[in-house]
């Protein structure tokens, strides 16, 4: 079945205890992203990756690290995490097409949610 | 990208159709609306893509008005598992790769 996983769904931690959260895809999509979703802020994107060693900054990137070692994985990576961070948090991926390599329609993950105390 | 105006709630009686409205008043030539939906802080789910002309998938239909200041959401037989926010998008091909919803259109479907 194609889908995006995503490793833990529920996470509790306290402050400055360094975390990483998983996503993977089994689509062999280029593009993979992380959002946050926060109430009232609707869905942030963290950061994102076209493709294997390639990752930009999203809209809230401070505090948080990706690498893109391989094509499936894409883990979020939180060094020293703070309460401001609780949040529910979505990966997303997406083949990426065209000349202008256009993302179409991104496929999300079931989402992580984070409490930091 | 355009910023787009969605009700936001609508009621729907299962089995009949919903039909949810997106006003984008100010979208250019090259940009795309899509429609996704999200259901209880579950993954969104992307639903249908248009630019101008309508289209119709396995999930829904979307109506694009011939000046492209709206669109219509069309589910056409609304079941109790559909009731979720439904959120209007517009992008620009080969734009921004991120996604930014808004608040989106609560729809709720009732037996």
């Amino acid at each position: 079945e194609a889908q995006v996983t995503q490793n833990p769904r529920y996470l509790i931690t306290v402050t400055g205890k360094k975390l990483t959260v998983t996503c993977s895809q089994n689509m062999n999509h280029e593009y993979m992203s992380w959002y946050r979703q926060d109430p009232g802020l609707g869905l942030r994107q963290i950061y994102y990756s076209m493709n294997v060693e390639v990752t930009d900054k999203g809209d809230v990137p401070e505090g948080y690290k990706v690498s893109r070692k391989e094509k499936r994985n894409f883990p979020l990576i939180l060094e020293s995490p703070s309460p401001n961070q609780t949040s529910l948090y979505f990966c997303a991926s997406s083949p990426v097409v065209g000349t202008v390599r256009w993302v179409y329609e991104q496929y999300f993950g079931p989402g992580t949610r984070l409490t930091v105390t | 990208d355009a910023k787009t105006t969605q009700p936001t709630s609508m009621d729907c009686a299962e089995g009949r159709a919903a039909n949810l409205p997106c006003n984008h008043s100010t979208i250019s030539g090259n940009e795309y609306v899509y429609w996704y939906r999200q259901i209880h802080s579950q993954g969104p789910q992307y639903i249908i893509h248009g630019l101008k002309n309508n289209e119709t998938n396995e999930m829904a239909s979307l109506i694009i008005t011939e000046d492209r200041k709206s669109s219509t959401l069309i589910l056409p037989h609304a079941t109790l598992r559909d009731t979720a926010v439904y959120y209007c998008i517009v992008r620009v091909e080969g734009g921004s790769e991120k996604l930014v919803f808004g608040k989106g259109t609560k729809l709720t479907v009732n037996p």
